[in-house]
């Protein structure tokens, strides 16, 4: 989840096809993850969340794995629409932190191509 | 409609100039943040606030402060001192507590230092 170089990771799949982001968090003490999607010039919008003492949750078209083994966090987004496109964001909520404040990383910006 | 407003959406400053930037939200959340972005990176925070008259610096709190006097107002002023300012600001909101965790975000306000 930190962020790192200055450029986005961009991921390019075609419309129909199921799509993968990946994270790599870096806090193994976190206990709530957070998947965002930021199209351009506005603001993130939520798409779905998990706990550690998950490994898996579904929501409409998306699931979010959690492999607390590897502190990697992955959003994958079934039947890929024109729609998906924008830019996505993991965040990490740490347990310790009585602060309540998100660690966000660097985002996967989405193309589908028509 | 409950959410968050940020304006304006678009601002441009002269060097020198202190501007504030605006945020409220009928949200009824106790806590609030300031995020920035810059082209192609994710979101690095500013200052927050857990309650009413009480605020923290985040991680690039330099060139900046905010106030919050009220529950629903939290204004970022990006100051002279702030060297870089051009950038996309991010204001955002969530309940408080161990157990709330989503952060609600505004569209956005983008200044331009010219």
């Amino acid at each position: 989840g930190e962020s790192v170089g200055l450029h986005l990771p961009t991921l390019s799949v075609q419309e129909g096809d199921n799509s993968i982001i990946n994270c790599a968090y870096s806090n193994s003490a976190s206990d709530y993850f957070i998947w965002y999607k930021q199209e351009s010039g506005k603001g993130p919008q939520f798409i779905i969340d998990i706990r550690s003492n998950m490994d898996k949750r579904q929501g409409q078209r998306v699931t979010v794995l959690l492999n607390k083994t590897v502190k990697h966090l992955s959003l994958q987004i079934a039947a890929t629409q024109p729609g998906d496109s924008a830019v996505y964001f993991c965040a990490e909520k740490g347990r310790m932190d009585s602060s309540y404040k998100l660690i966000f990383g660097s985002g996967t910006r989405l193309l589908v191509r028509p | 409609d409950g959410g968050i407003t940020q304006s304006p959406k678009y601002l441009f400053r002269k060097e020198g100039q202190n501007v504030t930037l605006s945020c409220e939200q009928n949200l009824n959340h106790d806590a609030m943040y300031w995020y920035r972005q810059d082209p192609g990176q994710g979101l690095r925070l500013i200052y927050y606030s857990q309650i009413v008259n009480d605020f923290q610096k985040g991680d690039i709190a330099e060139g900046y402060s905010v106030s919050r006097e009220k529950k629903e107002s939290f204004p970022l002023t990006v100051t002279s001192a702030q060297k870089n300012p051009t950038a996309f600001y991010l204001c955002a909101s969530s309940r408080q507590g161990r157990n709330y965790n989503e952060q609600f975000f505004g569209p956005g306000t983008r200044l331009t230092v010219l």
